[in-house]
């Protein structure tokens, strides 16, 4: 069975500063794996996917995550946050083999963005 | 496109009563995913279908719930009787099999 670890419960930092949320999964299959943002009071929202090829995926705002599969981790980076950054993150992983869609998530990141 | 529409957004009950909580997947999609998400267990899948049949309900917690799909643009989730326990927000979910899984805004469930 699969499972993903979040390693950082709550991230605070300053606006324009990098920051790095910590994603590792377990699965003894290949993975895809995916971050989702949660905004307030909203739904889930894809903030960018690995599913193969190239193991460093990008998204519109500026995220990005690189798929290591020797350290089996998907940590999400961006250079230079924004107070809007505000968000829990989700990291989560999904084994596809059998034809199966289950998506398992972690525990979330909440990440604040102070001025 | 209107996205995954859920109802209601919020639902305050009494302990004991039936709730039923309502989805309308993105049109043409094929997989529906009822998720639960709370402050103590996080995320969790309930159950899923393809194609309008239920493949994993691993994740129901307790004969209390049971979640239908009679058509390709509708499923309900239904908690008979519901439990303070079952306080929660829950999510539907939806995607055209092996493509991005598009998210709901959730219906926010107390109960009392």
């Amino acid at each position: 069975a699969q499972s993903v670890t979040q390693l950082d419960s709550q991230v605070p930092v300053f606006e324009e500063a990098p920051v790095e949320l910590r994603c590792n999964y377990s699965s003894s299959v290949s993975v895809y794996l995916f971050w989702y943002v949660q905004y307030p009071n909203q739904g889930l929202q894809l903030l960018l996917k690995y599913l193969s090829g190239s193991t460093l995926v990008e998204s519109i705002n500026g995220f990005e995550a690189e798929f290591n599969k020797s350290q089996t981790s998907f940590h999400l980076r961006k250079p230079s946050v924004h107070i809007s950054d505000t968000a829990e993150y989700f990291c989560a992983v999904m084994s596809p083999q059998g034809g199966s869609e289950k998506l398992v998530f972690g525990k979330g990141t909440k990440l604040t963005v102070n001025p | 496109d209107a996205g995954v529409i859920q109802s209601p957004r919020h639902e305050v009950t009494e302990m004991g009563q039936e709730v039923t909580l309502r989805c309308k997947p993105i049109s043409g999609h094929n997989s529906l995913f009822w998720y639960r998400q709370t402050m103590m267990r996080g995320l969790e899948l309930l159950i899923y279908f393809n194609n309008n049949v239920p493949i994993d309900d691993s994740g129901m917690p307790e004969d209390r719930f049971s979640a239908k799909m009679p058509n390709a643009s509708f499923s309900t989730l239904k908690i008979q009787p519901s439990e303070p326990r079952d306080s929660a927000v829950y999510f539907c979910a939806s995607s055209l099999r092996g493509n991005t899984i598009y998210f709901g805004e959730g219906s926010w469930l107390t109960v009392v």
